[in-house]
C-alpha cells in the first residue's frame, strides 16, 4: 500500500538556520505530493504541492522537489524564523484508484525555532 | 479567508457513550472528509463524502461510525458507542468539486479532541 515516512522530530533550530525535513514515500505510479503545516491551535494548512516528477513546489520561502528516482519530497528553507515553529506533515495522493482528498500522511515533524 | 470550523474543540466522554462531532465546511466545497490522529501516530483517513453519500472509507470506519450532512452547512461524524481507542484528534476537511485542479487540496479544520474514559 501507499505510505509516507518523515524524519523523526522534534527539530530544534536557531533563527536563520537552514531547514531540511526529509520525506520519502512508497506508492505506485506518480502520486501527487504535499506538505501541510499545522500552527498551534489551528488546522492543517497546505504549504506546497507537486503533482509530477521534477516539479518544485514553493511557498513562503519553503521548497520541495518531487524526486521520482529517490521517491522523496524533502522540505527545505534557507533561513527559518520563529514564526515557522509548527508541525509539518508530508502527504501523498495516489495516482489513481482513490477518491479525491484521500491523503496518506507521514507522522509529522515538530519544528521549534528559537530566537 | 474561508475556513472549516469544528465543534467541540475538546470533548470528554465515557466509554460506550455516543459522540457527535460537528463541522462546517467551506460553503462552495462539495467534498467532505474526516481524518483522525491518535496521539503520537499518523493522521489517518477515515471517510470521504460527496453528493450525500460516502465515496470511500477506510477499514477504521466500521459500523460504529457514521457521517451525515443534515442540512446545507453541517457535516457530522457520529461514533455510536465509543471505545478507549477512539481517543484521538478528529479533523474535518473539505475541497472543491472533483475534476478541478484544486480537488486534491484540502482545507482542514483545527480539529476536535476526543477523550474517552
Amino acid at each position: 500500500g501507499n505510505s509516507v515516512t518523515q524524519m523523526e522530530g522534534p527539530v530544534t533550530l536557531s533563527e536563520e538556520a537552514f531547514l531540511t525535513i526529509n520525506c520519502t514515500y512508497t506508492a505506485t505510479g506518480y502520486p501527487s505530493l504535499f506538505w501541510y503545516v499545522q500552527y498551534p491551535g489551528e488546522g492543517l494548512q497546505l504549504l506546497l504541492k507537486a503533482t509530477k516528477a521534477d516539479d518544485k513546489g514553493s511557498n513562503k520561502g519553503f521548497e520541495a522537489t518531487y524526486r521520482k528516482e529517490t521517491t522523496s519530497f524533502h522540505l527545505e528553507k534557507g533561513s527559518v524564523q520563529v514564526s515557522d515553529s509548527a508541525v509539518y506533515f508530508c502527504a501523498l495522493k495516489a495516482a489513481r484508484g482513490t477518491s479525491y482528498g484521500k491523503l496518506t500522511f507521514g507522522q509529522g515533524t515538530i519544528l521549534t525555532v528559537h530566537p | 479567508e474561508p475556513e472549516v470550523t469544528q465543534t467541540p474543540s475538546h470533548q470528554v466522554t465515557q466509554m460506550g457513550q455516543e459522540v457527535i462531532l460537528r463541522c462546517v465546511p467551506i460553503s462552495n466545497h462539495l467534498y467532505f472528509y474526516w481524518y483522525r490522529q491518535i496521539l503520537g501516530q499518523k493522521v489517518e483517513f477515515l471517510v470521504s463524502f460527496y453528493n450525500n453519500e460516502i465515496s470511500e472509507k477506510s477499514e477504521i470506519f466500521d459500523d460504529q461510525f457514521s457521517v451525515e450532512r443534515p442540512d446545507g452547512s453541517n457535516f457530522t461524524l457520529k461514533i455510536r458507542s465509543t471505545k478507549l481507542e477512539d481517543s484521538a484528534m478528529y479533523f474535518c476537511a473539505s475541497s472543491v468539486p472533483g475534476g478541478a485542479s484544486g480537488a486534491n487540496v484540502l482545507t482542514f479544520g483545527a480539529g476536535s479532541r476526543l477523550t474517552v474514559l
